[in-house]
């Protein structure tokens, strides 16, 4: 029963580097989100794809770029990371939005120096 | 106002007391209620539902009220084990961050359980 599974665990950049974070979930869910958590800030949503095909802005898109891969995969890019996106990322699935609760991934801890 | 307020906290509490967290939300029409907790370092995980009939779990009680956008949630007796961030959520409307029914997470509110 793994749920939502991230990749990688921890990551450190350089600024200026480019990475993708992976997500998959295999519990069949429509939707998935990426969040970002700093401290004193709370979970902060970045983007989101409803549905198989679809990707939307959340409240914090700037410096992000996703791509639902399929109905299980929905990954993150930073194209040219910046010291303000060290953070803890989270990725999230539902079953559809707003109704439903998420289950999310164990997180990947970024550090951009 | 800010979407979804908590006291930040940090509650301490001792073994078997009971403490109440409490929550308000500025969106009149938000439809879904959740707490989740979210343990040092971890992600944040579903701990209930939140119903307009209140609800309850175990040593966990929820209670909603819609006229006041107030949310709470009650623990009895409480473990050690209970020490986490407990996270206020609700769904949020259509113009929020350019989603539509997104659910919004409040900051949080640290409690940790002595002996």
């Amino acid at each position: 029963n793994a749920g939502v599974t991230q990749t990688p665990k921890f990551q450190v950049l350089k600024t200026g580097q480019s990475m993708t974070l992976q997500c998959a979930q295999d519990m069949n869910h429509n939707s998935m989100y990426w969040y970002r958590q700093d401290p004193g800030m709370g979970l902060r949503l970045i983007y989101y794809s409803a549905s198989e095909g679809t990707t939307d802005k959340g409240e914090v898109p700037n410096g992000y770029n996703v791509s639902r891969l399929n109905k299980r995969e929905f990954s993150l890019r930073l194209e040219s990371a910046a010291p303000s996106q060290t953070s803890v990322y989270f990725c999230a699935s539902s079953g559809g939005l707003g109704n439903w609760g998420y289950t999310f991934g164990s997180g990947t801890r970024l550090t951009v120096v | 106002r800010k979407e979804v307020e908590q006291d930040p906290g940090p509650f301490n509490v001792p073994e078997g007391a009971t403490v109440a967290f409490n929550c308000t939300y500025s969106n009149s029409a938000s439809q879904s209620f959740f707490w989740y907790r979210q343990d040092c370092r971890k992600e944040p995980k579903l701990l209930m539902s939140v119903y307009s009939s209140g609800n309850e779990d175990g040593r966990f009680t929820a209670q909603l009220n819609r006229a006041s956008q107030y949310i709470s949630l009650l623990i009895r007796d409480s473990k050690l084990s209970d020490s986490a961030t407990y996270l206020c959520v609700v769904s949020g409307d259509m113009n929020y961050g350019g989603s539509q029914g997104n659910l919004i997470f409040g900051k949080g509110t640290k409690l940790s359980v002595k002996p």
